[in-house]
Formats: structure tokens, C-alpha cells, sequence
């Protein structure tokens, strides 16, 4: 079966400080598709990385970047130089393979809260 | 663009009672699926849907049924409500890929008393 496991329930930190989001992973499946999502305290859940299993190169977009390991099954992910703007709760998620059902399971979170 | 729009926004039910939760998309998109959040547990799948006539359970359906009729329209029903079955309801949909992240809707937050 498949699993992720956040095991950062909250974390808080002050702005400008790094913080790393850890997300563990299982499944049996050799294709598969990892993703995070954003939920600010406004409640809606925004896309924020997807990254396929035979892909483990890491990935960087401005203050956000992502390391994929499979050789630990883990999926983090950094924000440089945190803002108050990055308060949320942050999901990692995997989606098992289509002909599976392409379920999308999801993390329990991790709450990040940036202090001015 | 609309995307996945989740009616109510907001509903307070009495113990036995029933409703549907309506989720419509307009992206076309196959895939479609319904989930709760309640606090500590992350978001847990209920009931998705890969194509207009399919439907599945997911990891929590006891309690809720759906169908999907046609592409775009994806109703959750309670059929009897309980107080467990209060929390945030998400509907999201995506294409008929894997890899192809979901869009959601911005919730409902049911209440049961």
C-alpha cells in the first residue's frame, strides 16, 4: 500500500531563516508521481511541484527547491530566506499509476509558520 | 476560468439527515474526486471517479456515495449524516494522467450537529 508520511507536524521559524519540509514516501510501484501542494490560511490548496519517479534530478524555482531521493524514498523540500508570505500548511503527496486509479494520497502536513 | 467549483460553501446538517455536495469542473478533465480534511490527518480520499459511469472508493468511503453522470459533474451525497462526518470537503479533478496534478475546488466545511 501506499504512504506518506510528514513527519513535521508544525514547524516555526523567523523570516529569513531556511527551512527544510521532510516527506517520506512508500510504495511498490516503480512508476510513480510526487507531488507538493500549498495550503495558505485561506483555506484553498495550491500545485506547487510535481516530480516523476525517473526523474531524480532536483529542482529549483526562485526561494523553493526540491530534493528527490529514491534511494531513501524521500521528496524534500526547502524554502531559502523564508517570508511571513510562506505561512501554510505544506502537502506532499503521491499519485499511484493510473491504471491503478491514479489515486492521489496525501501526507498529514506540515504547518509553517514564519515569524516577522 | 471557473475551474472546480465546490457548492455550498458552508452547511450545517442535524444527525440523519442527508445532502449532496455539488462539484462541477470545466476543464474537461476524466478524473474526478472527493476528499475530507479534519485536523492532524492530512486529506483522506473518499471516492474518485477516472471517467463519466466509474466510480471507486477511496481510503474513508463508508457514508458517502457518489456517481458520475457526465464529465463535468461529480455530486457527493450523505445520505444520514453523523457528527463524524464533520470536516472540509475538497473536489478536485485533473486530466487522465498520473502525472498530471489536481485542481481543487475551495471546499465545503460541513458541520453535523
Amino acid at each position: 500500500a501506499q504512504k506518506v508520511t510528514q513527519a513535521q507536524t508544525e514547524i516555526s521559524v523567523v523570516e529569513k531563516e531556511d527551512v527544510t519540509l521532510d516527506c517520506v514516501y512508500e510504495t511498490r510501484d516503480t512508476t510513480y508521481y510526487l507531488f507538493w501542494y500549498k495550503q495558505p490560511p485561506s483555506g484553498e490548496l495550491v500545485f506547487l511541484i510535481r516530480r516523476n519517479s525517473f526523474d531524480e534530478q532536483n529542482e529549483i524555482s526562485g526561494r523553493y527547491s526540491w530534493n528527490f531521493q529514491k534511494s531513501t524514498s524521500s521528496f524534500n523540500f526547502t524554502i531559502t530566506a523564508s517570508q511571513v508570505v510562506d505561512s501554510a500548511v505544506y502537502f506532499c503527496a503521491l499519485r499511484t499509476p493510473y491504471n491503478q486509479g491514479g489515486k492521489l494520497i496525501f501526507g498529514q502536513g506540515t504547518e509553517l509558520s514564519v515569524k516577522p | 476560468n471557473a475551474g472546480v467549483t465546490q457548492t455550498p460553501k458552508f452547511q450545517v446538517l442535524k444527525t440523519g439527515q442527508s445532502m449532496t455536495l455539488q462539484c462541477a469542473q470545466d476543464m474537461n478533465h476524466e478524473y474526478m474526486s472527493w476528499y475530507r480534511q479534519d485536523p492532524g490527518m492530512g486529506l483522506r480520499l473518499i471516492h474518485y471517479s477516472v471517467g463519466a459511469g466509474i466510480t471507486d472508493q477511496g481510503e474513508v468511503p463508508n457514508g458517502y456515495n457518489v456517481s458520475r453522470s457526465t464529465t463535468e459533474d461529480f455530486p457527493l451525497r450523505l445520505l444520514s449524516a453523523a457528527p463524524s462526518q464533520t470536516s472540509v470537503y475538497f473536489c478536485a479533478s485533473s486530466r487522465g494522467q498520473a502525472d498530471s496534478p489536481l485542481h481543487f475546488g475551495n471546499g465545503t466545511r460541513l458541520t453535523v450537529t
